[in-house]
């Protein structure tokens, strides 16, 4: 089955700074890659997606970059504010062709300092 | 997207109760998801609710411990059964947004926190 690590745990940026979450993964038949944003006391949320048939995907200040040979994906955010500050979570699909089914990575709390 | 309601949104349980957590969503899904997310930790995947048929399971999940039931399309229970202080956690019902492709977006309840005593 699949296993996804998560780095680093904890990340601590000016505001204006960029930041970056890093995951490996072990399936080497995963094809999804999903990013999600977990708020303090709130329920997790997309923010960005990749699929296994590009090497990288933007969405205004932030983006994902696959790299499936070494089998990581990563998460960048550029200029980051004060409203960034969350825990992020990457994940990948439990077995090939199970959508829903996620494993999630260990989480990084993003901190933003005005 | 989806909208899920989840109830109870919080609750204070006693040692060796059971507890049933209540999931609707506003659209006729197919299979619904409940995650476990332990005290600052990661979401965990208990089982995937398939109407018409029983639950699966993932690995660390037992049906007598985390019985589900699936009426129709729109709604799913969880309980947690006999429970004990390592089963506080924040339960969450989730949907996928079936995107045509394998693997779309997951909408999520807002949770349903448990403290066990």
């Amino acid at each position: 089955g699949e296993n996804v690590e998560q780095h680093p745990s904890t990340l601590s940026v000016q505001e204006g700074d960029s930041a970056v979450i890093k995951c490996t993964y072990s399936d080497s038949a995963s094809n999804y890659f999903p990013w999600y944003k977990q708020e303090l006391g709130k329920r997790p949320q997309l923010i960005i997606d990749i699929r296994s048939n590009v090497g990288e995907k933007k969405d205004q200040r932030i983006a994902v970059t696959l790299n499936k040979t070494a089998k990581h994906f990563s998460l960048h955010i550029t200029e980051t504010q004060p409203e960034d500050s969350a825990v992020y979570f990457c994940a990948a699909p439990l077995s090939y062709n199970q959508g829903g089914k996620l494993i999630f990575g260990q989480g990084t709390e993003l901190s933003v300092k005005p | 997207s989806a909208v899920i309601s989840q109830k109870p949104s919080r609750d204070i349980c006693q040692r060796g109760t059971s507890l049933t957590i209540q999931c609707q969503v506003d659209s006729q899904v197919t299979m619904m998801f409940w995650y476990r997310q332990q005290p600052g930790q990661s979401l965990t995947l208990i089982a995937t609710a398939n109407q018409g048929s029983e639950a699966t399971y993932e690995s660390g999940f037992v049906i007598d411990k985390f019985p589900i039931s699936r009426p129709n399309l729109t709604f799913s229970t969880l309980t947690v059964s006999n429970m004990s202080p390592e089963d506080s956690s924040i339960y969450l019902c989730s949907v996928e947004d079936s995107a045509g492709e394998t693997g779309g977006e997951l909408f999520f309840g807002e949770g349903s926190r448990l403290t066990v005593l």
